[in-house]
């Protein structure tokens, strides 16, 4: 499978746990993107990431969420103390140069309870 | 502040017949644009994209048009298909200063009826 790739598809937390979410990008692409669908709405960027750099980070809640793409491994968006309100689809990209089109993953499914 | 806007919540053609998807946005630094095409509980696909020193953009049934003095685009998919029917999303991209960051629309979702 040479698409993004994402787990886990459904991850359901009690409030106040920890949630990652991972992605492993497309072969051959080294930039990353983080975007949030809540119910009803469009797509929200969260984060741009590159290998061991964060680009943009201008879509991240300043609390409890954090991004990383290490050099080795997939990119994990991690959630800390999750709430009732960050339940949503968490889709990953990923892109071979820094503008252009972007392949999305086929998400993560949060719920909290 | 919804910078890029899909004001057509649904969009419902018969087979075989034009379909037209319409996105607005408002701020003038975008310069590249794009459509994506979900299904449920998938990611979305894409499907064409258009960079603003065009106004014109085909690829097979797909047409996207640019009219930057009405910061307008639109998605033309003739002849439209049952297979079509998805939620469509426009996307709009500052390439100067936020590059990466894409700004969508709300979606609209379109069925096409057999």
């Amino acid at each position: 499978n040479a698409g993004v790739m994402q787990n886990p598809r459904h991850l359901v937390r009690r409030r106040g746990q920890e949630a990652r979410l991972r992605c492993s990008p497309m072969k051959g692409h080294s930039h990353v993107y983080w975007y949030r669908q809540l119910p009803e709405e469009g797509l929200k960027f969260m984060v741009y990431l590159q290998k061991e750099n964060i680009i943009d980070e201008s879509g991240m809640p300043k609390e409890r969420f954090s991004a990383e793409f290490p050099k080795e491994g997939p990119s994990i968006l991690r959630i800390q103390q999750v709430v009732r309100g960050d339940s949503a689809a968490y889709f990953c990209a990923s892109s071979a140069r820094e503008a252009g089109e972007q392949y999305f993953g086929p998400g993560t499914r949060l719920t909290v309870t | 502040d919804q910078q890029v806007k899909q004001n057509s919540p649904s969009l419902s053609v018969q087979e075989g017949r034009i379909s037209i998807l319409n996105c607005d946005y408002t701020n003038s630094m975008f310069d590249y644009f794009l459509w994506y095409k979900k299904y449920p509980a998938e990611g979305p696909t894409f499907l064409i994209s258009i960079s603003s020193i065009k106004d014109k953009n085909e690829d097979g049934r797909f047409t996207v048009f640019l009219n930057k003095s009405a910061k307008h685009l639109s998605l033309h998919i003739v002849p439209s298909q049952p297979g079509d029917s998805a939620v469509y999303f426009c996307a709009a991209e500052d390439g100067g200063t936020s590059y990466g960051k894409l700004t969508f629309g709300q979606g609209t979702i379109l069925t096409v009826h057999p």
